[in-house]
Parts: C-alpha cells; sequence; structure tokens
C-alpha cells in the first residue's frame, strides 16, 4: 500500500510569518510529486508539478523542493498572508498511473 | 487548462437515497476521474469514466454503489445510491490537462454531501 504522508496537520501563523510543511512518500517507481491548494468552496488548485530529483519550484511567495532519493518534499511560503489560508495538498505521482494524496495541511494565517 | 462546472454544490440527503453529481467541462477530454475526500482522510480516487465504455473503479468501490455515466466527452455523472452516513463526504470530479511531465489535475468545486 503506497502511503503519501504530510506534516504537519494543521498550522496557525501571524500575518508575515514565514512556514513550511513536509510531504513524504514512496521513494521507489517515482514519476511526479504535485502540490495543491485547496481554499474552502473552491476547486483544489495546481501549484507545482515536480519531477526531477533536486527541483526547486518557485509561484511568487510559495515554493517547493523535491528529494525522490529519500522520498520528501517541503513546501514554502514566505510573509504568509491572509490569503494563503488553505489546505495544501501533495501527491506522489508513481509508475501505476494513479496520483495518491497525502491528508493535507490545513494553514490559517491571522492578520 | 480545464474548466469544469460541478453540481450540487452541496446537499443533505436522507439515508437510503440516492443522489446524483454532474460535472461539465469546457473541453473534450477522454478520462474524467471522481475522488471523494471523507472528514479527515486524504483524497481518494472512486473511478475514471471512459467515454464510450464502462468506467473503471479502483479497490472498494463498487459500480452498484457509485453508477457513473459519460455519454459524451465534455460530460459526466456520479450517483451516490443507497446512502448511509458513511458517505458523507466531498465529492469532486478532475480531468488530466498539460504537457506529459507538467501534467495536472484539474478539478470542480466539489460537491459537499452529508447524509441524515
Amino acid at each position: 500500500i503506497l502511503n503519501v504522508e504530510q506534516s504537519p496537520q494543521s498550522l496557525h501563523v501571524q500575518e508575515g510569518d514565514s512556514t513550511n510543511f513536509t510531504c513524504s512518500f514512496p521513494s521507489s517507481n517515482f514519476y511526479a510529486l504535485h502540490w495543491y491548494r485547496w481554499e474552502t468552496a473552491k476547486s483544489p488548485e495546481a501549484l507545482f508539478v515536480m519531477t526531477l530529483n533536486g527541483d526547486e519550484k518557485k509561484k511568487g511567495r510559495i515554493s517547493a523542493t523535491l528529494n525522490t532519493k529519500e522520498g520528501y518534499s517541503y513546501l514554502y511560503i514566505k510573509g504568509s498572508q491572509p490569503e494563503d489560508s488553505a489546505t495544501y495538498l501533495c501527491a506522489f505521482l508513481g509508475s501505476q498511473g494513479n496520483l495518491i494524496f497525502g491528508k493535507g495541511t490545513k494553514l490559517s494565517v491571522k492578520p | 487548462s480545464a474548466v469544469i462546472s460541478q453540481k450540487p454544490s452541496r446537499d443533505i440527503c436522507q439515508r437510503g437515497t440516492s443522489l446524483t453529481i454532474q460535472c461539465q467541462v469546457d473541453s473534450q477530454v477522454t478520462m474524467m476521474f471522481w475522488y471523494r475526500q471523507q472528514p479527515g482522510q486524504s483524497l481518494t480516487l472512486i473511478a475514471t469514466a471512459n467515454q464510450g465504455s464502462e468506467a473503471t473503479y479502483e479497490s472498494g468501490f463498487v459500480i452498484d454503489k457509485f453508477p457513473i455515466s459519460r455519454p459524451n466527452l465534455t460530460f459526466s455523472t456520479l450517483t451516490v445510491s443507497n446512502m448511509s452516513p458513511e458517505d458523507s463526504s466531498i465529492y469532486l470530479c478532475s480531468v488530466r490537462s498539460g504537457a506529459a511531465t507538467n501534467e495536472k489535475l484539474f478539478f470542480g468545486s466539489g460537491t459537499q454531501l452529508s447524509v441524515l
């Protein structure tokens, strides 16, 4: 059974704080690692698709790194804003072809 | 990219009844995916809806409980049949789009289902 773990489960930060969270996934049969942001009552939205060991991707104040050998990815948010409040999901895509999602990290940013 | 309209956005249903969820995509796609997120759990794939053939169900999900229709390349429905409180979840439809190494999922806005 493939397992994708995300930590922490939830996070409360003040506006302006920087934060990061972790996604752990199987280190074998790796094809890609996805990050999604899911705001309440909206559609989950893709942030990053990462495929290469050592990949670093950035979108505004959000960035992500990937280590496929040890099976983890970090998502960083610099200078958190209230509009960053959402659940952040990672998903592992292996050779079997289906995305396996973690349970997500719920981020709350207080003004 | 793809834009998906999903409805209803939420519903409260009685035990034993059925609910049909609809998804309309703004472009033609071969496969549509139906996911479920139960409270405190991860997004889990229920089935893949293929146009012109039977849906492909994941382990633990069966056609009698979650019948799917796929009448054309832009539309699909998922029915949650004979509902019980354990079916209370968020249901999402999605499609894949993008170049091979950058292929990602696009989702509908979800259906929040509560079964009493």
